[in-house]
């Protein structure tokens, strides 16, 4: 079964530069989440979309912006980057209109800041 | 605000032996409960949810969860351990009242010995 993709799975940049990570849900799910993992912590909810319109905010830095485009494909722009946000950033999709349906979770972009 | 806790960083099993994770929540209302497992370097892959119905919930490689309302747990079990399943292991949370984002515990590491 198709899952959901995240690309680049690595990715290096320097201080005060920009990235931009991009994301693929699974087919027909309407609902993308961004999370942030640094090195041992549990996932942070940075932001999410529904159906293209962004849904919920977390912990997401000023520096930082998301949306969802309308193949649902979803992008996570990243500037002035800074050592903290070296993390594994995961990106994750569900369908809303299930309820309860979990996150399925993609195997995350690892950024690291120099 | 929902919150949850895995009050064990580390939990050592014998192979064989059965294994249980501690989870409790917090939510204003009711829960989604979910578990997950992670791997070195991996996204976050679902293990099995309680939504609702019956309180013992069966999910992938063998493992289940109890909930329990009153003393508002979440643990995850398996009867016997198995080498391949050390790992990271994440409890998580949503209130069904709204389309909210998942909340993770701190996450317990699981270590089985042979």
């Amino acid at each position: 079964a198709a899952g959901v993709i995240q690309s680049p799975r690595h990715l290096i940049k320097e201080k005060r530069e920009t990235a931009t990570l991009k994301c693929y849900p699974i087919p027909r799910h309407d609902t993308v989440y961004w999370y942030q993992q640094g090195p041992g912590q549990d996932p942070q909810f940075l932001i999410s979309f529904y159906e293209k319109m962004q849904s919920d905010k977390g912990s997401i830095p000023d520096r930082f912006s998301a949306q969802q485009f309308s193949d649902y494909h979803s992008e996570l722009n990243m500037s002035s980057l800074e050592l903290g946000d070296s993390a594994l950033y995961f990106c994750a999709s569900s369908s809303q209109g299930q309820g309860g349906s979990p996150l399925h979770f993609g195997n995350g972009t690892r950024l690291t800041v120099t | 605000a929902q919150s949850v806790a895995q009050p064990e960083d580390q939990v050592n099993v014998a192979e064989g032996n059965p294994l249980t994770v501690k989870c409790t929540y917090s939510v204003s209302g009711n829960p989604y409960l979910f578990w997950y497992v992670q791997y070195p370097n991996r996204g976050l892959q679902f293990l099995l949810k309680y939504i609702t119905g019956d309180n013992l919930v069966k999910g992938s490689y063998g493992f289940e969860a109890e909930f329990n309302k009153s003393q508002t747990s979440f643990h995850l079990k398996k009867p016997s351990a198995l080498v391949s399943d050390s790992a990271l292991y994440f409890c998580a949370v949503r209130d069904i009242r709204g389309n909210t984002p998942l909340v993770f515990g701190k996450g317990t590491r699981l270590s089985v010995i042979a």
